[in-house]
Order: C-alpha cells, then structure tokens, then sequence
C-alpha cells in the first residue's frame, strides 16, 4: 500500500528565503508525482507534475525534483513571497493491477512566509 | 476555459440526515473523481470514474456513500445515512485522458460538510 509523507508538516519563513518542502513515498513504482498547491477554503491547483521518467520540473521560482529510486521528491521555492503561503501537497500516482491510475496524497506542508 | 463546479459550497446537517454533492467537470475531461479531505489530512480517493464507468470504488463506503455519473458528464455524490465522522471537505476533480492514462487534475472548490 502507498504511503506518502510530508516533512515538515508547517513552515513558517520570512520574505526573501528560498526553502525546500519534502516528500517520501513508499512504493517507488510510481506512474508520476504531481505537487498541488492548497489555499484555505479553496480546491487544489496543481503546481508541476513530473513523469516517473524525469528527474525535475520547473516553473518560475518553482522546482521540483524527482528521485524515484530512494522514494523522495522536493520541492523548492526560490525567493519567497507572502503570497506563495499556502498548504502544499504532495501526490503520487501508481498503477493498479487492473490498469488504472490511483492518486495517494500526502497531508501537506503549510507554509506561511512573514512580511 | 470554465473550471469544474460542485455545489453546495456548505452544508450542515445532523447525523443520520442524507445530503448530497454536485460535480460539473471540464468539458471533455473522461476521467472524474470525488475525494474525501478531512481537516488536517490529505485527499483520500472515494471513487473515480471513466466516462460513466467506475475504475475505482475500493475505499467508498458502499452502506452509506453513492455516486453516479450518468451520461459521462455531471457527478452526484451521496452520503445516506451520515455519520460525525463523515464531516469534511468533499473535492471533485476531473481530468483528460492522453494516450489513455489521466493527466493533470484540476480540482474543484469543494463542498463542505458538517455533520452535527
């Protein structure tokens, strides 16, 4: 069964600072990896998604990193701004045995980035 | 392009009262899907849907959790009877199929239930 965990589970930062978000994952059989982006009160907005067959994403300040063999994706945010705060998550995609793709969610990292 | 719609936005009922969830996905989007998010907690997979056949059930509460999607488009999710536990934020999401696998979810703003 996958498991997925998020460290650290808040994070709080002041303006300017570039930081790292993390993911684990138990089953490295992965399809993809997707990091959303959750705001309070609202759905989910997917930020990148990588393909079990690359190693990053980027996207602004926005990059992701992919090592599937060890079971870890990061996230990094360069330069921080208090719009960026927000519960992030982190969501990877495996196969079933019947061909369909099931999503395994982690809890989330929330962020807040201090003026 | 307009985003996926799911109302009520909130709902509070009591505990063994029925309550029922709407979700329009993304014009063209195959793939559709209702999760569970309780606070604290990270989505959980109800059901998902192919077109208007189910993929995945594996983790609906089948004595009291329905859905259906009927002709392929709109969604209904139904909790009957509820339960406290069943409080939480019900998140419908959709996504194409390329080269028959889903891609990107995008994510509706959810329902929230409350359950007294």
């Amino acid at each position: 069964k996958q498991e997925v965990t998020q460290i650290p589970a808040a994070l709080s930062v002041p303006e300017g600072e570039n930081l790292v978000l993390n993911c684990s994952f138990t089953d490295s059989a992965i399809y993809n990896l997707q990091w959303f982006r959750q705001d309070p009160g609202k759905g989910l907005t997917s930020l990148l998604l990588i393909q079990s067959s690359q190693r990053e994403q980027t996207s602004g300040r926005l990059n992701a990193s992919l090592d599937k063999s060890s079971g870890r994706s990061t996230l990094y945010i360069a330069a921080s701004q208090p719009g960026d705060s927000a519960t992030y998550l982190c969501a990877v995609t495996n196969i079933t045995q019947g061909g369909s793709e099931k999503l395994v969610f982690g809890k989330g990292t929330k962020l807040t980035v201090n003026p | 392009e307009a985003g996926v719609a799911q109302s009520p936005r909130y709902k509070i009922i009591e505990k063994r009262q029925s309550v029922a969830f709407w979700c329009n996905p993304i014009s063209g989007h195959a793939t559709l899907y209702w999760y569970q998010q309780i606070l604290g907690q990270g989505p959980k997979l109800l059901i998902q849907f192919q077109n208007n056949g189910v993929v995945d059930d594996s983790q609906l509460p089948k004595d009291r959790f329905s859905a259906e999607r009927l002709k392929g488009v709109d969604s209904t999710l139904k909790i009957q009877p509820a339960k406290l536990e069943d409080s939480a934020v019900y998140l419908c999401a959709s996504s194409l199929l390329i080269q028959k696998r889903a891609n990107v979810l995008t994510f509706g703003a959810g329902s929230r239930l409350t359950v007294l």
